[in-house]
């Protein structure tokens, strides 16, 4: 079975913090992805890799960055945490050829207070 | 730009009926997929369909079925005999199939409430 996990499933960080989200995959996929989840937004992207090294913006990349030094790996950093960026965070992955499929990860629930 | 509108915040059906959840996009892409993902209260986010814009037979997946009518860029969710199980948020997604890197465009969500 394919295997996305994230390091957290709550974490709690005030203002200002810097704070790393990581999410691990275990199927050797190029494609990486990181979403936050709102009521009544549904998911939106932060960002994208589509291979070590590479990152791609989304919809909603400020205040956000990210690092795929290896490729099972990919990494959202929140470089000054803000109140506005309480979300849950979702991070995917997707198999080279199989464009239909993502994988999602438990997700993580932050809060920053 | 790519969009997807769910109209529906909420929805509830008896035990064993059939609902449908409506969906709607929006592109200028010729060629897509259309996806159905679950979301139990768990918060993990589950695979359930999938429709590319040129496949002329509706998807099916044991008891979900997607509506697809193309001209109408809709893409609506058939859940039949509905189980309790079935209590979730559902979202719509869509992306292009050959360019963006693979990222999923999501509606806002259905949250379905199956009654006993």
């Amino acid at each position: 079975d394919v295997k996305v996990t994230q390091s957290s499933r709550y974490l709690v960080k005030r203002t200002g913090e810097k704070v790393f989200l990581e999410c691990v995959q275990d199927m050797d996929h190029e494609n990486m992805f990181w979403y936050r989840q709102d009521p009544g937004l549904g998911l939106r992207l932060i960002y994208f890799s589509y291979d070590v090294k590479m990152k791609e913006k989304g919809d909603i990349p400020e205040g956000y960055s990210v690092s795929r030094e290896k490729k099972e790996r990919f990494s959202l950093i929140l470089e000054s945490a803000s109140t506005n960026q309480t979300s849950m965070y979702l991070c995917a992955s997707s198999p080279p050829g199989r464009v239909y499929e993502q994988y999602f990860g438990p997700g993580t629930r932050l809060t920053v207070t | 730009a790519q969009k997807i509108t769910q109209t529906q915040p909420g929805m509830f059906v008896q035990e064993k009926e059939a609902v449908t959840l409506d969906c709607t996009y929006d592109t200028s892409d010729q060629s897509y997929g259309l996806f159905w993902y679950k979301q139990p209260s768990s918060g993990e986010m589950i695979f359930l369909i999938y429709q590319g814009s040129y496949d002329e037979q509706n998807a099916t997946e044991g008891r979900y079925s997607l509506n697809f009518q193309k001209a109408r860029k809709s893409a609506n969710l058939v859940i039949s005999a509905s189980q309790l199980g079935d209590s979730a948020m559902y979202f719509c997604a869509m992306r292009a199939l050959y360019n963006q890197g693979g990222k999923l465009i999501f509606g806002q969500g259905t949250e379905l409430s199956v009654k006993p």
